[in-house]
């Protein structure tokens, strides 16, 4: 079964640093492409950034809003996909979803397939 | 980037009602579009990708068309867990774009 299970939330003051950490099973971790995505409270959906698989060299590919302050990193041996985020801002505030992203049958990365259950950050003074 | 529109924002229905979600892109991403239901306090549920493929496991009443810059969700016969709030991505170019999001309600 496949399982993904964010930690490391929780509140921040403005200018600081968190680690986000998606432990994931259930699957081979360097086949699949992993993403990143926020929602701030009562709004919509956010992409953050994204992790390419073993045959893509597990690049990274971000939003403009966090270019530069934000890192995606994995750790294939432990299964795990980390986001750091530095110099937060006040605008950061909102619940971190990690995400698998599937092949169609194109081999075109698509499909947005299993989502953990989030991890709230708060940014605030 | 490329900017998605959802229509409508808000929809009022009832369980067995045939509904319609439009999703238009500021340009063209071919086939590149996906669907996903979210429900209050929940992660979002992938429900169709590239446009018109029903994702394992979700209801055939749900069903996705379109291509280039027009899109739509259809939901035959509501059910009542259907209520919740939908939204399309673009998986065309980066970065990565949701529309806004329709709340489907009672």
């Amino acid at each position: 079964e496949v399982q993904l299970v964010e930690s490391g939330g929780g509140l921040v003051q403005p200018g600081g640093s968190l680690r986000l950490s998606c432990a994931a099973s259930g699957f081979i971790f360097s086949d699949h492409f992993m993403d990143w995505v926020r929602q701030a409270p009562g709004t919509g959906l956010e992409w953050v950034g994204r992790s390419r698989n073993k045959a893509s060299s597990y690049t990274t590919q971000y939003a403009a809003s966090v270019k530069g302050r934000f890192t995606i990193s994995r750790d294939n041996s432990r299964n795990s996909l980390y986001l750091q985020m530095n110099s937060l801002k006040i605008e950061d505030t909102a619940m971190y979803y990690c995400a698998r992203v599937s092949p169609d049958d194109n081999g075109d990365y698509v499909a947005f397939d299993y989502w953990g259950q989030g991890v709230l950050v708060t940014v605030s003074s | 980037d490329i900017q998605l529109t959802q229509s409508p924002s808000f929809l009022s229905v009832s369980v067995g009602d045939r509904v319609t979600i439009t999703c238009r892109a500021s340009q063209g991403i071919s086939s590149y579009l996906a669907w996903f239901q979210q429900k209050p306090g929940k992660a979002p549920k992938l429900l169709i990708y590239t446009a018109s493929t029903l994702q394992s496991g979700v209801p055939s009443r749900f069903s996705g068309s379109g291509s280039g810059t027009e899109f739509t969700l259809t939901i035959n016969s509501l059910q009542p867990e259907d209520f919740a709030t939908y939204y399309c991505q673009q998986l065309d170019s980066y970065p990565l774009t949701f529309g806004g999001g329709t709340k489907v309600e009672f």
